[in-house]
């Protein structure tokens, strides 16, 4: 089993549509949880950060942490065709970014 | 411009011919690390470095070598490389302590034939 799960998609929505990108781990000890954006022939960049469970809001953009559920997501309201791209969730028991596990990615398209 | 820079771009090469892909990053971080990423499976950690001369095995260090000895390069050597090394290699860098932002290269595509 993997330590962390993410559906590959890939996910195809209607430009305004609410999105949302899940992702589930099995290793209790992660604290630090991120979501990273991947464009085609790009490497990844850091979209969302957060530490423990609870609700994270930037902009369009809201991550959510149920580590009772172990359970990770990623909320995109309004979306634009400019968020199609593959996101990875990411999660580490450490601050630092010595040991960082990365889900699989899924793939997104918002049709215009 | 902050930035962490990678080359080759893309990469073809034969079974057995040595090949080092090479990275630097002109943030002064401390912490650099190497990934590879291959459908499905995600990035898979290979390398990482802590510091200048510190440097320790990721999830799937087989078949690599790395070295640090300035802060700002880390290349990637594949004494031997084999076909089953073929994938997309990113080269990642950050600062110790609370953040674990980590910032990509482009990326470098490798082909062994």
């Amino acid at each position: 089993q993997k330590e962390v799960e993410q559906d590959p998609g890939p996910l195809s929505v209607p430009e305004g549509a609410i999105v949302s990108l899940n992702c589930t781990y099995s290793n209790s000890a992660f604290q630090y949880f991120m979501w990273y954006r991947q464009y085609s022939r790009k490497g990844p960049e850091l979209l969302m950060y957060t530490y423990s469970s609870g609700n994270k809001e930037d902009g369009r953009f809201t991550a959510q942490v149920d580590k009772s559920s172990k359970y990770i997501s990623l909320f995109i309201r309004d979306s634009q065709p400019s968020d199609s791209a593959t996101y990875l969730c990411a999660m580490s028991p450490y601050s630092s970014a010595s040991k960082i596990i990365f889900g699989s990615g899924t793939r997104l398209s918002i049709r215009p | 411009e902050a930035q962490v820079t990678q080359n080759p771009r893309y990469l073809i090469t034969v079974t057995g011919k040595k090949l080092t892909v090479t990275c630097s990053q002109n943030m002064n971080h401390e912490y650099m690390s190497w990934y590879r990423q291959d459908p499905g499976l995600g990035l898979r950690q290979i390398y990482y470095s802590m510091n200048v001369e510190v440097t320790d095995k990721g999830d799937v260090p087989e078949g690599y070598k790395v070295s640090r000895k300035e802060k700002r390069n880390f290349p990637l050597i594949l004494e031997s490389p084999s076909p089953n090394q073929t994938s997309l290699y990113f080269c990642a860098s950050s600062l110790q302590g609370t953040n674990t932002e980590a910032f990509f290269g482009q990326g470098t595509r490798l082909t062994v034939v």
